[in-house]
């Protein structure tokens, strides 16, 4: 089963410029996660979506930050404009739908590691 | 690869020891926790993971008790090897939809 598949692998943009990266999550799964994890920190969740429906974005800062998934498969995360302190990795995983109630683990890209300079 | 866990608690075993690495988790609603597995460069790896209403679950040379009480998640890892070196997160989820990550402890093992 191929994983979660993201891109690019690594960005390196000055402050003020707009970056942007993309999803594609295992096939089948329902749920989409993006993360930001800065250095020294565990994931923080900015927007989850359930197909192509935000189930929550409440972390996202949204003055700067955009997210879309559109067809309720991959997915796209845009930052603009982009400040020193977005350096970080960016993370996306998925999960299969919920079924029954049942809880289940998410399965993560490598993620696109960004330095704003 | 990135170091994720330049500024993370560490532990540190020697090889063939035991380990156990403690979460405190921060919301008594939470139903479902995961331990995942991340090395440099990479993404979370799935561990294992427990509900609410167990408080211990086996795996492959790991185990992962819950004490809803104090709220309080281990992972112990039997006979560590070196490839167990890593950084370590346990994440607690919420009504099935947010899941929150800890803090993470990094894990060294002395061959």
């Amino acid at each position: 089963e191929a994983g979660v598949a993201q891109s690019p692998r690594y960005k390196i943009i000055e402050k003020r410029q707009s970056v942007a990266f993309w999803c594609n999550p295992i096939s089948g799964h329902a749920t989409l996660y993006w993360y930001q994890q800065i250095l020294g920190q565990g994931p923080k969740l900015l927007i989850q979506f359930q197909n192509n429906g935000v189930v929550d974005d409440s972390q996202l800062p949204k003055d700067r930050f955009s997210a879309e998934r559109l067809k309720g498969v991959d997915s796209t995360l845009k930052i603009q404009p982009a400040k020193l302190e977005d350096s970080a990795v960016y993370l996306c995983a998925s999960s299969p739908s919920r079924s029954g109630g049942m809880n289940t683990e998410a399965f993560f890209g490598q993620g696109t590691r960004l330095t704003v300079v | 690869g990135e170091n994720v866990g330049l500024h993370l608690p560490t532990l540190s075993v020697q090889e063939g020891d035991n380990s156990i690495i403690n979460c405190a988790y921060s919301n008594s609603a939470s139903d479902y926790f995961i331990w995942y597995k991340q090395e440099s460069g990479k993404g979370p790896q799935f561990i294992i993971d427990i509900r609410s209403n167990m408080d211990k679950r086996q795996g492959q040379r790991v185990t992962v008790l819950l004490n809803k009480t104090v709220k309080h998640l281990s992972l112990q890892i039997a006979a560590t090897q070196p490839g167990d070196s890593a950084v370590y997160f346990c994440a607690e989820m919420i009504g099935g939809f947010k899941t929150i990550f800890g803090a993470g402890t990094r894990l060294f093992v002395k061959a």
